[in-house]
């Protein structure tokens, strides 16, 4: 089993629509989680952290859920430049500081 | 925000050849920063870590003498790819933390560009 997974999509999301997509991980002792967002052939960029409580920056909502082990990023108002590549990343443990484990992505394409 | 460099944006070489991939980071120290290998459509996958002033530490399964890491200074890492053949293609990319941020803040990693590796 990976230690993170997402299902690839794509999502084609009509633009001002609202879509939301999961990840799971596997390390119950995960301690930190972020969704990265990359753009084709280019580097991952932090979009946000996630937070217990689950957090919201403009029209993106960040929820986790230790419990289950997942964590969800929701966009409201899809815009075009939504369309990219979403990055579900957990730190590999509670003792590796920093080191970072990433999904492979989930793939937004918002459409006119 | 804080900002990462890498160098060269794209390279390719023959088949046996070894190539240097610069990191830097433009405006900030970084005492720690990652390398990074994605191959198309898939996830990144942490390589190594470099610390500045000390050995880098590899992850399972990622040959140390094939690639090679220097961190000799706050703002400079290296990564070379020795004797690289065609399966060493890929897209290689850094991180760094800024040592300067917060406790919790100090996770966040500032990505450079990456650089294209072509190996024929």
């Amino acid at each position: 089993r990976k230690e993170v997974e997402q299902d690839p999509g794509p999502f084609n999301v009509p633009e001002g629509a609202t879509v939301a997509f999961n990840c799971t991980y596997s390390n119950s002792a995960s301690q930190s989680f972020f969704w990265y967002r990359q753009d084709c052939r280019k580097e991952p960029k932090l979009l946000m952290s996630v937070y217990s409580s689950g957090n919201e920056d403009g029209r993106f909502t960040a929820q986790l859920n230790r419990a289950s082990q997942y964590i969800s990023l929701l966009i409201r108002d899809s815009k075009l430049s939504d369309s990219a590549t979403y990055l579900c990343v957990v730190n590999k443990a509670a003792d590796s500081w920093g080191k970072l484990q990433f999904g492979a992505g989930t793939q937004v394409v918002v459409t006119p | 925000g804080a900002v990462v460099s890498q160098h060269p944006s794209r390279v390719i070489c023959k088949s046996g050849t070894s190539v240097k991939i610069e990191c830097r980071s433009l405006d900030f120290q970084a005492t720690t920063m990652f390398w990074y290998r994605q191959f198309p459509k898939k996830s990144l996958m942490l390589m190594a870590t470099s610390n500045e002033g000390s050995k880098a530490t590899y992850e399972q399964g990622v040959e140390k003498d094939k690639f090679l890491i220097n961190h000799a200074s706050l703002t400079l890492s290296t990564l070379t790819v020795t004797s690289a053949h065609p399966e060493d293609s890929s897209f290689y990319i850094c991180s760094a933390r800024d040592r300067s941020l917060l406790a919790g803040d100090q996770e966040t990693q500032y990505f450079g560009p990456g650089t294209r590796l072509l190996v024929l």
